[in-house]
This record gives structure tokens, sequence and C-alpha cells, in this order.
């Protein structure tokens, strides 16, 4: 049963506009989400975050807007750049033994940034 | 970056043998974690870690056990490795538990024939 969801496996869109990558999730208690972007043969590089109790949060060309009542986030990239071109995870936080986190993730989308 | 180091990079083994994962911190972070990521499952975790000889189980682990006798390591051991044990293995840290990002190793490409 996938808890976080991202429905898109891929997106192509051109330099200077506007990229939107979208996330769902199903568990109530999930308390903090996350975006990750990862290149081939790398880790998971962390982008942005937004807590539960929070709607948006932005970072430089990244915003992270979150809908609660949807169970619902989304990642803009604003303008987008070659560069972004990567693989795109949504994670989702809940709290386990010792106060330490899970990060559930989706199941990435690719976006290629075309010039 | 994080000081996070995976070792090894690479590895190709046959089933049935024992397997040994390291990952090392140079950050003195407190939480540790190993995932792992297969096509069409994103990452899933399979043990953590939250202190030194302090660790956990994760959605994950049958088959895998870990160890941390000190801060920076986090050993992953797969008893008797299986072709379904053939992923791609990253470890994490993260200074705080909740609310906090984890940060990720350059992963482990192991296949098992």
């Amino acid at each position: 049963d996938q808890q976080v969801k991202q429905n898109s496996p891929s997106l192509s869109v051109q330099e200077g506009r506007i990229s939107i990558l979208n996330c769902d999730y199903t568990n109530s208690m999930f308390d903090y989400f996350l975006w990750y972007k990862k290149y081939p043969a790398e880790g998971p590089t962390f982008l942005i975050s937004i807590s539960s109790i929070k709607d948006k949060n932005e970072d430089g060309r990244f915003t992270v807007f979150l809908n609660k009542s949807a169970k619902h986030l989304s990642l803009h990239i604003v303008p987008s750049q070659p560069g972004d071109s990567a693989v795109y995870f949504c994670a989702a936080s809940t709290t386990l033994t010792g106060t330490a986190s899970k990060l559930t993730f989706g199941t990435g989308t690719r976006l290629q940034v075309t010039l | 970056d994080a000081g996070i180091t995976q070792s090894p990079r690479h590895k190709v083994t046959e089933t049935g043998t024992p397997v040994t994962l390291r990952c090392h911190q140079t950050e003195n972070h407190r939480y540790m974690y190993w995932y792992r990521q297969d096509p069409g499952h994103g990452l899933r975790l399979i043990h953590y870690s939250y202190g030194v000889k302090d660790t956990d189980k994760g959605e994950v682990s049958d088959g895998y056990s870990v160890s941390r006798s000190k801060t920076e390591d986090f050993l992953l051991t797969l008893e008797s490795a299986t072709s379904s044990q053939t992923s791609v293995y990253f470890c994490a840290i993260s200074e705080t538990g909740q609310y906090n990002e984890q940060f990720f190793g350059p992963g482990t490409r192991l296949t098992v024939l």
C-alpha cells in the first residue's frame, strides 16, 4: 500500500517556465514533508521541507505548498533551469522509537528541463 | 555536503554469502538510517539507529541486521544474501529526529547473483 504517491513518472518543462511536481498521501499521521532531488549514481539531496502546521514554504526558486484537507503537496520551481533535470522524490515523516523519524518516499518524478 | 561515506560503492556477490555494508559519518549526528531503493518503490527504511547500540527495525528489515558500536559507524549486514536483496542501499543521517531533514550518502549498488 503506497502511502505517498507521485502519479506522474515524468515531466518535461522548458527552461525559464514553471515546473510543478505533485504528491499525494494517505496517512493522516504524517507531520512533516520533504522534497529531495536525485541525480543518477548519487544519493538524494534535500531540497525543501514543510511542517504540517503550515501551508507554504519558500526557498529561493523552490516553493512547497501543502493542502492538508486534500492530503496533497506540490513543489514549484520557478524559473526552471537545465540543472534542475533530475528525479524528484516527495517524502513524508512519522516519528519512531527514540524520536527518530521514518521517511516514507514516493516513487519519484523525473523532471527534464529543455532549452 | 554532509560528511557521509559508504563502502563499498559497488559489490557483486553470490546467493548465500554474508555481506556487510558500512556507513561512516563525520558529522557526529545521533540518528542514522539504512534505506534501499528499488524501481517502483521509492526508498524504503530497513533499520535505523537513535544512538550508539540503540537500533530498531524499519519496514523491510527481514534478512538484515545492523550494528552501531560508535557514533560514526553504522553497519548493515545481510546474513545470507538473496537475489531479492539486489538493490541500491543508502545510508542517511540526521542531527535531530523529528521535523528534521535526513542527509544521504552516495549509495552502494549491490548485486546478488
